[in-house]
């Protein structure tokens, strides 16, 4: 399987900020990753596919680069909305596998 | 409205089976690969099962080989899972996530509210 490392596990950053998390593949996975954004009692919800394209309806704050192994989300104006815990996910085999997650707090 | 919707969940005892249902609307549900998705409780998202557009090909995760079963009915818009011999380490928020490819691509673009299992005597 094919083991998704991210980080920071959390961060705590204040509006306006730029915020950046990574996560690492064990394996090469070409472009094949998602990121989610996931808020309290609530389902997942897509921010980014194929590491950089943004997802219809989703801010333009968010961006997302990587090919390979390493891949980042950027979050270039932190908004209060932001909160919530954020996850990669790799698509290049089965069985997909997610990051552990990166709770995002607003100061 | 494009949706998806879970139900089956609840209260079950070790060693029970359960059916979760996951019905779409707003989409043609037979051009999808669909999905589940778990968490336990203040846990991480673990990926489940797939099953393919048409229900031909299905995989699993190796921790619920044998015990789950996916399936769909594409006349009824709908996907299931099937869970025999339920343990503790079942509990979970149970998600069913539409692919955006009808083979079994990866990507999760439509996610259900969820439906709660929680195992308990």
């Amino acid at each position: 399987d094919i083991q998704m490392t991210q980080s920071p596990s959390s961060l705590s950053a204040s509006v306006g900020d730029r915020v950046t998390i990574t996560c690492q593949a064990s394996q090469d996975i070409s472009t094949q990753l998602n990121w989610f954004q996931q808020k309290p009692g609530k389902a997942p919800k897509m921010l980014i596919y194929d590491a950089s394209e943004l997802q219809r309806g989703v801010p333009s704050r968010f961006s997302g680069i990587g090919s390979g192994t390493d891949f980042s989300l950027t979050i270039s104006s932190l908004q209060p909305e932001d909160f919530g815990t954020y996850y990669c996910q790799q698509y290049d085999n089965v069985p997909l596998t997610f990051g552990g997650g990166t709770k995002v707090e607003i100061k | 409205q494009v949706q998806l919707v879970e139900s089956g969940g609840g209260v079950v005892q070790p060693g029970r089976s359960l059916r979760l249902s996951c019905t779409s609307s707003g989409f043609i549900f037979s051009n999808y690969a669909m999905h589940w998705v778990r968490q336990a409780p203040g846990k991480g998202l673990e990926w489940v099962a797939v099953t393919s557009y048409d229900g031909t090909s299905k995989y699993y995760a190796e921790s619920v080989k044998g015990r789950f079963t996916i399936s769909r009915d594409n006349s009824k818009n709908t996907v299931f899972l099937q869970i025999n011999s339920l343990r503790g380490d079942d509990t979970a928020v149970y998600y069913c996530a539409r692919d955006t490819s009808g083979r079994i691509g990866g990507r999760l673009d439509l996610w259900g509210q969820g439906a709660l299992v929680t195992v308990s005597s």
